[in-house]
């Protein structure tokens, strides 16, 4: 078992829906959770940057931190073409432990 | 451009060659951290250092593979007697030593393996 499970997708949904990504993991000693954006055959792109349990939110994006569920998500309202992308999430277990450890990403479609 | 540079952005190569990579890091940025993503894979981790330090490798990393890092500014990656599994998307980030863990990521190296 992955420490870090992620529905691959595809998911394909109307522009200006809602848009649900999700990520559980195993290793409840992670502290520090991410979400990057990546356009095909591009590096990875940071959106949402968490620390702990909690919701962060940056302009039609929310990212929520469940640690006792181990359970992150993160939102997209009024989807846009552009969103189109593979959404990865990320991990870290604590400051000084610097390594990242990825999701299998979501390939995720915003149909016009 | 301030980010994350990485060259070659493609790299062919028959099976047995030798490759080399080179990033330069976000200027500022003392960490750089090494990353190996395969087709439908999310990133998986390979070393990092501080400055010009090697302080974490990961099993990943076969003795065919060497990182380095020699004035703390731009790194390399070379792997020896490339096999068709190392086929992959190599990618490059790099953070700040400050309390926080952003890593901001090149636009990697495309290795294909024939």
């Amino acid at each position: 078992q992955k420490e870090v499970e992620q529905d691959p997708g595809p998911l394909s949904v109307p522009e200006g829906a809602i848009v649900s990504l999700n990520c559980t993991y195993s290793n409840s000693a992670f502290q520090y959770f991410m979400w990057y954006r990546q356009y095909s055959r591009k590096g990875p792109e940071l959106l949402m940057y968490t620390y702990s349990s909690g919701n962060k939110e940056d302009g039609r994006f929310t990212a929520q931190v469940d640690k006792s569920s181990k359970y992150i998500s993160l939102f997209i309202r009024d989807s846009q073409p552009s969103d189109s992308a593979t959404y990865l999430c990320a991990m870290e277990l604590d400051f000084g432990n610097e390594k990242l450890t990825f999701g299998t990403g979501t390939r995720l479609t915003i149909i016009p | 451009d301030t980010g994350v540079s990485q060259d070659p952005r493609h790299k062919i190569t028959k099976r047995g060659q030798n490759v080399t990579f080179r990033c330069d890091p976000i200027s500022e940025h003392n960490r750089l951290y090494w990353y190996r993503q395969t087709l439908g894979q999310g990133p998986e981790f390979l070393t990092y250092f501080q400055n010009e330090a090697q302080l974490e490798k990961s099993r990943l990393l076969s003795d065919r593979f060497s990182a380095e890092r020699p004035k703390g500014s731009f790194s390399t990656l070379e792997i020896q007697r490339t096999e068709q599994g190392d086929s992959a998307m190599y990618l490059c980030a790099s953070s700040k030593t400050s309390g926080s863990s952003e890593q901001f990521f090149g636009p990697g190296t495309r290795l294909t393996v024939l």
